[in-house]
C-alpha cells in the first residue's frame, strides 16, 4: 500500500497563478483532511470530508477550495495564489470519524508563491 | 472552537534524561487527545494518543496523562535517545466541532 500520497512535491507559483494540489489514498479511509504547516504555528486545518460528496471549512479555509472527487481522492485548489499561501501542505487520511482516531499523512507539498 | 496551548516550545535534554511536554485545552467537551512526531523533513506520525474515559496510557518509553477536569493532558518520554529529537505536537478533538485542533508545536533535541 502507498498509504497518503501527494502532488506535487515542491511548486514555484507566481502571486495571482491558479493551481491544484493533488492527494489520494488506497486504505479506503472515510474522512480526509487538508492542512498547511507554517513556522511556530502547527498544524492548521484548511478544508476537510468526512466521507464522499461531504466537505466542510476547517480553521483557515479563505482563498481555498476542496473537491472529495471520489473516496480515494481530495484536491486542494488555489484559485489566485498569495504570498500568505507560502507554506507547506499536507493531506492526511482516517477510517473513522473526522478529527478522531489515528490520522495518516502525506509527505507534503512544499508551496511558494512569489 | 478549541484552542490548544502547547509548552515549552523548545526543549533540550541531555541522553539518558526525561522529557515532559505540557499542553492545555478550551474546549471540556473534547475526549480525543493525540500525540505526533515529526522528524525534519518528514511528514507527521501519530506516537500515542489517550481518549478521555482513561487518565493514564504507556507504550515502552512514552506515556501520555490527562486530568480532565484542570483541562490539560502531557506527554512523557523517559531514557532519552538521540532518535527522539524532533518536533511534537499534541491535539484535541471530540468536542462541539468533531476537528482535531494542534498545539503549535515542541521542538525536542535530545544531546548524546
Amino acid at each position: 500500500n502507498a498509504g497518503v500520497t501527494q502532488t506535487p512535491k515542491f511548486q514555484v507559483l507566481k502571486t495571482g497563478q491558479s493551481m491544484t494540489l493533488q492527494c489520494a489514498q488506497d486504505m479506503n479511509h472515510n474522512s480526509m483532511y487538508w492542512y498547511r504547516q507554517d513556522p511556530g504555528m502547527g498544524l492548521r486545518l484548511i478544508y476537510y470530508s468526512a466521507s464522499e460528496g461531504t466537505t466542510d471549512k476547517g480553521e483557515v479555509p479563505n482563498g481555498y477550495n476542496v473537491s472529495r472527487l471520489n473516496k480515494r481522492e481530495f484536491s486542494l485548489r488555489l484559485e489566485s495564489a498569495a504570498p500568505s499561501q507560502t507554506s507547506v501542505y499536507f493531506c492526511a487520511s482516517s477510517p473513522g470519524l473526522a478529527g478522531v482516531g489515528e490520522q495518516f499523512f502525506g509527505p507534503g507539498t512544499r508551496l511558494t508563491v512569489l | 472552537g478549541e484552542n490548544v496551548e502547547q509548552h515549552p516550545s523548545t526543549l533540550s535534554v541531555q541522553e539518558g534524561d526525561s522529557a515532559v511536554i505540557k499542553c492545555t485545552y478550551s474546549d471540556s467537551a473534547s475526549n480525543y487527545f493525540p500525540w505526533y512526531k515529526q522528524e525534519l523533513g518528514k511528514r507527521p506520525q501519530l506516537i500515542i494518543d489517550i481518549r478521555s474515559n482513561v487518565g493514564e496510557k504507556k507504550d515502552q518509553r512514552i506515556a501520555v496523562t490527562l486530568n480532565k477536569t484542570a483541562k490539560h493532558f502531557s506527554l512523557h518520554i523517559t531514557e532519552t535517545q538521540p532518535e527522539d529529537s524532533a518536533v511534537y505536537f499534541c491535539a484535541a478533538s471530540g468536542g462541539s466541532n468533531y476537528k482535531l485542533t494542534f498545539g503549535k508545536g515542541t521542538l525536542l533535541t535530545v544531546n548524546p
